[in-house]
């Protein structure tokens, strides 16, 4: 069966530090991958997604960057962390126009 | 643009008094409408996919139905763990580009 294990589940980070959070998808073979951010008031924004290794789209233009550095292997980064990064990410992958499935999250508070 | 509206932002029902979540939207191409359930700081969980209007699913005290401009998620006799946020989102185009998501309803369930 599939799953996807997204981490870390909580972080704290002080404004203008560097960002990594890692998504990994088991039990299928090129999913299409996506990044969400979700902040109070705002529902589930779309940040990124892709369909392949390399292939990254941007949903919004923003401080923050995305990479798939193999098959089953998302990564959101930034380089300089603002305040009004802060927020739930998830991670979701999905098969053509099938459903989506969510990680667990991060929750990110910058300070 | 896709567009999707949950109504309302917000819901208090005594246990066992029946109610129903709207869901309207705007798409070009509808190809699939989604309901999911999220509980505090956790990811989305899959509920229902509806695909054309008339359709309808149920699950356990759910039931989503479907027409051409909106959807409605009836929850008949709801016990407190049914309290949760429900999202509804749609999916359109070649499918790759993710779900555009609604802000969701808050329901609580009061014993």
């Amino acid at each position: 069966s599939q799953t996807i294990h997204q981490w870390p589940a909580t972080l704290v980070q002080p404004v203008g530090s560097p960002l990594s959070l890692e998504c990994t998808v088991e039990g299928t073979s090129n999913p299409n991958l996506y990044w969400y951010r979700q902040a109070a008031g705002r529902g589930l924004q779309l940040l990124f997604y892709s369909v392949g290794i390399g292939q990254i789209s941007s949903e919004v233009p923003q401080n923050l960057s995305a990479s798939r550095p193999q098959d089953r292997q998302f990564i959101l980064s930034s380089k300089k962390l603002l305040l009004s990064d802060s927020g739930f990410y998830l991670c979701a992958w999905r098969l053509s126009n099938e459903k989506l499935f969510f990680g667990s999250g991060t929750q990110l508070s910058v300070l | 643009e896709d567009q999707v509206t949950q109504s309302p932002e917000a819901l208090r029902l005594q246990e066992g008094e029946s109610s129903s979540l709207n869901c309207s939207y705007t798409v070009s191409g509808l190809r699939g409408l989604f309901w999911y359930r999220q509980d505090p700081g956790k990811g989305p969980e899959f509920l229902f996919t509806l695909y054309s209007a008339g359709e309808e699913k149920e699950k356990e005290r759910l039931k989503a139905t479907l027409t051409k401009k909106e959807s409605f998620l009836h929850i008949t006799a709801p016990k407190p763990e049914d309290s949760a946020t429900y999202l509804c989102a749609v999916g359109s185009g070649g499918g790759a580009d993710g779900l555009t998501f609604g802000k969701g309803t808050h329901l609580i369930i009061q014993p």
